[in-house]
């Protein structure tokens, strides 16, 4: 079955990039997700690239996507406290989602000052 | 308000109770879906549902039902609650294929 794996944890000062890595197994996935977990809250949907993409680029968010070796990274550039937060990877498989999402692990991402 | 609501928040349980967790929303979307959270794992898929007269199954659904009571409406039920069922749970909604919307969450504990 679809196996996706993140990092558990990463720690980044307040300004400096995160790069967040996520590998998955299904080679036929049409969409690749990242979605944002608050504290205390449910998750957001960040940004999403198709798989004929290699990167997408909104605002501070780049996601690139390489697909010869099914690695997906979320790159925050000037991290600040507020994007602490647990982040989420997720793919769908060959139908784009249509029955569900396979879900990572979920990287918390810890913001210092 | 929130346009995916989840009650309750908070539930604390003993083992063999029965258990229903509700899940309403304004959104309009036809389909809608249970997870469970527990940290390190992510969220695994309980049940789905495209419309009112469709169920499935997700990866992890023994121990639990679910009904689809109208549109809005998706209740998840733990027949006989059992400590390892003691999680986080979500439920999401979606328009299309992998954009999903969901609630605050509410957690479970069964002692």
């Amino acid at each position: 079955g679809e196996d996706v794996e993140q990092s558990l944890f990463l720690s980044v000062r307040e300004g400096d990039s995160s790069v967040i890595n996520c590998t998955y197994t299904d080679s036929s996935s049409t969409y690749l997700y990242w979605y944002k977990q608050e504290p205390g809250a449910g998750l957001q949907l960040l940004t999403y690239i198709f798989s004929n993409m290699d990167m997408k680029q909104d605002q501070r968010l780049t996601v690139l996507l390489n697909k010869k070796d099914k690695h997906l990274s979320l790159r925050i550039a000037d991290t600040q406290t507020g994007d602490s937060a647990i982040y989420f990877c997720a793919e769908s498989g060959p139908t784009g989602g249509g029955n569900k999402l396979t879900f990572g692990t979920g990287t918390q991402l810890k913001v210092e000052l | 308000d929130a346009d995916v609501t989840q009650t309750p928040r908070n539930r604390i349980t003993k083992t063999g109770k029965r258990i229903m967790l509700e899940c309403s929303q304004t959104k309009g979307h036809d389909r809608m879906y249970w997870y469970r959270q527990d940290p390190g794992l992510g969220l695994q898929l309980i049940y789905y549902s495209f419309d009112v007269k469709d169920i499935n199954k997700g990866e992890i659904s023994d121990g639990y039902s679910v009904s689809r009571q109208a549109q809005a409406k998706f209740s998840l039920s733990l027949e006989s609650a059992i400590p390892n069922q003691t999680a986080l749970y979500f439920c999401a909604t979606s328009i299309r294929a992998g954009e999903l919307f969901f609630g605050e969450g509410s957690r479970l504990t069964v002692l």
